[in-house]
């Protein structure tokens, strides 16, 4: 079985500022783990990606995550974020066939 | 260009009806997903399919049905046993073991 948590349902910040999305997985199998990004009333899009090798992700848009196996994470960050940034975010895990997604984090970026 | 779509993008159905939401894609994936997205509870898998004439059932299949005749192609139709139909729709696809390529989504409410 796998699962998902991400720990923050919304995260305010101001614009500039860093940010980092926490989220933990579990899971019985070796992982893939992605995150997403979704603007409204759109589909998901693949942020970036960890399926093996350097524990440092880097992604689109200047995002990044860190695979942290004794700690089952993969937080994402951004050093500065921008207006554009606000979305809400999906962490997913595929140990299995079928990948199985967090409830979501809003970022909320205020000028 | 490579990609997947959804049609239509908003769709309203009265009470006792069976709709039919389109899902095609040209990435010559096998595997192919529908989810449902409320606010605040993610993403929820109703169906998948993983090659053509197979489809299993996800966590929430009860009142949907899908069809796999063609590779390209994954049709979800929400049935009047569907309670509370009214929600965000995602289709998705991808190669064994990678990332899901998401489609814009398909909005439907219930008059």
């Amino acid at each position: 079985a796998q699962s998902v948590t991400q720990l923050d349902s919304q995260v305010p910040v101001f614009e500039e500022a860093p940010v980092e999305l926490r989220c933990n997985y579990s899971s019985s199998v070796s992982v893939y783990l992605f995150w997403y990004v979704q603007y409204p009333n759109q589909g998901l899009q693949l942020l970036l990606k960890y399926l093996s090798g350097s524990t440092l992700v880097k992604g689109i848009n200047g995002f990044e995550a860190e695979f942290n196996k004794s700690q089952t994470s993969f937080h994402l960050r951004k050093p500065s974020v921008h207006i554009s940034d606000t979305a809400e975010y999906f962490c997913a895990v595929a140990g299995s066939y079928i990948p199985t997604f967090g409830r979501g984090t809003s970022l909320i970026v205020h000028p | 260009d490579g990609g997947i779509t959804q049609s239509p993008k908003y769709l309203f159905r009265k009470e006792g009806q069976n709709v039919t939401l389109s899902c095609e894609q040209n990435l010559n994936h096998d595997a192919m997903y529908w989810y449902r997205q409320d606010p605040g509870q993610g993403l929820r898998l109703i169906y998948y399919s993983q090659i053509v004439n197979d489809f299993q059932k996800g966590d929430i299949a009860e009142g949907y049905s899908v069809s796999r005749e063609k590779k390209e192609s994954f049709p979800l139709t929400v049935t009047s046993a569907q309670k509370n139909p009214t929600a965000f729709y995602l289709c998705a696809s991808s190669a064994q073991g990678n990332e899901q390529f998401f489609g814009p989504g398909t909005r439907l409410t219930v008059l």
